[in-house]
C-alpha cells in the first residue's frame, strides 16, 4: 500500500515571498502520478499540478513548481511570488497508473495549512 | 469537461437517522467514481469506489454503504447515523483525459448531533 506523508503541518509566508511545502511518500510502483491540490475556505478541491513519475522534468504551472526526486520519493510544491489567494490546505497525492489497474484511486496525505500575510 | 453535482451542500442529522448523500456527474460515460470523507484536521480518506454500475468497492470498514444506481450517480447511505460519521463527504470522478486526473463535487458537510 502507498503512503504519503506532509511533515509540515501549518507553514506562513509574507506576500510575495517564495514558499517550499513538502511531500514524501512511499510505493513499489513504478508507473504513477503525483497532485498537489488546494483547498480554499470554500472546501472545493482545486488541482495545482501533476507529474508523471516517468517524466524527468519537474512540472511547473504559472507560479507553481515541483521538485520531484523520484529517487528519494520526494516530492515538493514551491509557490513563487505567494499571494494571498495562495492561503489555503494543501494536499500532496499519490495515484497508481499503468496496467493492472489502480482504478485511479487517490492516497492523500494530511495537508499542510498555508497562510499567506499581507 | 467533467462535472460533479452533489448534493446537498450541509446537513444535520440526528444519532441513528439514515442518510444518503446523492452525487452525479456530467460530461463522460461510464465514469470511475470515488466518495472521500475528511474528518477535521485530517486527510481525505477514500471510502468507496465504484467501476460501473452496480459495482461497489469498500476501502474502510464502517457504518456506511455505496450505491451506483445508474451510470452516472452514486449514492452514499446509512440506516443509522454514528456521530463518528460526522465529516465533508466529497464524491469524485476520476480517470484520463489526457493525462490522469480527478474532478471533485463541492462537497457536503455532514453533522450528525
Amino acid at each position: 500500500a502507498q503512503t504519503v506523508t506532509q511533515s509540515q503541518p501549518e507553514m506562513s509566508v509574507q506576500e510575495a515571498e517564495t514558499v517550499t511545502l513538502s511531500c514524501t511518500y512511499d510505493t513499489s510502483e513504478n508507473n504513477y502520478y503525483l497532485f498537489w491540490y488546494k483547498q480554499p475556505p470554500s472546501r472545493q478541491m482545486i488541482l495545482v499540478i501533476r507529474q508523471e513519475a516517468y517524466k524527468q522534468q519537474n512540472a511547473t504551472e504559472n507560479r507553481f513548481s515541483v521538485n520531484f526526486q523520484k529517487a528519494a520519493k520526494s516530492f515538493s510544491l514551491k509557490i513563487s511570488d505567494s499571494q494571498l489567494g495562495d492561503t489555503a490546505m494543501y494536499f500532496c497525492a499519490f495515484m497508481k497508473t499503468g496496467s493492472g489497474g489502480s482504478n485511479y484511486k487517490l492516497t492523500f496525505g494530511k495537508g499542510t495549512l498555508l497562510t499567506v500575510n499581507p | 469537461s467533467q462535472t460533479i453535482h452533489q448534493w446537498p451542500a450541509t446537513l444535520v442529522q440526528p444519532v441513528g437517522s439514515p442518510l444518503s448523500l446523492e452525487c452525479t456527474v456530467e460530461g463522460t460515460s461510464n465514469p470511475n467514481l470515488y466518495w472521500y470523507r475528511q474528518a477535521a484536521g485530517r486527510g481525505l480518506q477514500l471510502l468507496f469506489y465504484s467501476v460501473g454500475i452496480g459495482q461497489i468497492s469498500s476501502e474502510v470498514p464502517q457504518n456506511l454503504s455505496a450505491s451506483r444506481p445508474q451510470d452516472r450517480q452514486f449514492i452514499l447511505s446509512s440506516k443509522k447515523l454514528l456521530l463518528s460519521d460526522s465529516g465533508f463527504y466529497l464524491c469524485a470522478w476520476g480517470g484520463w483525459t489526457g493525462s490522469y486526473g480527478y474532478t471533485f463535487g463541492s462537497g457536503t458537510r455532514l453533522t450528525v448531533v
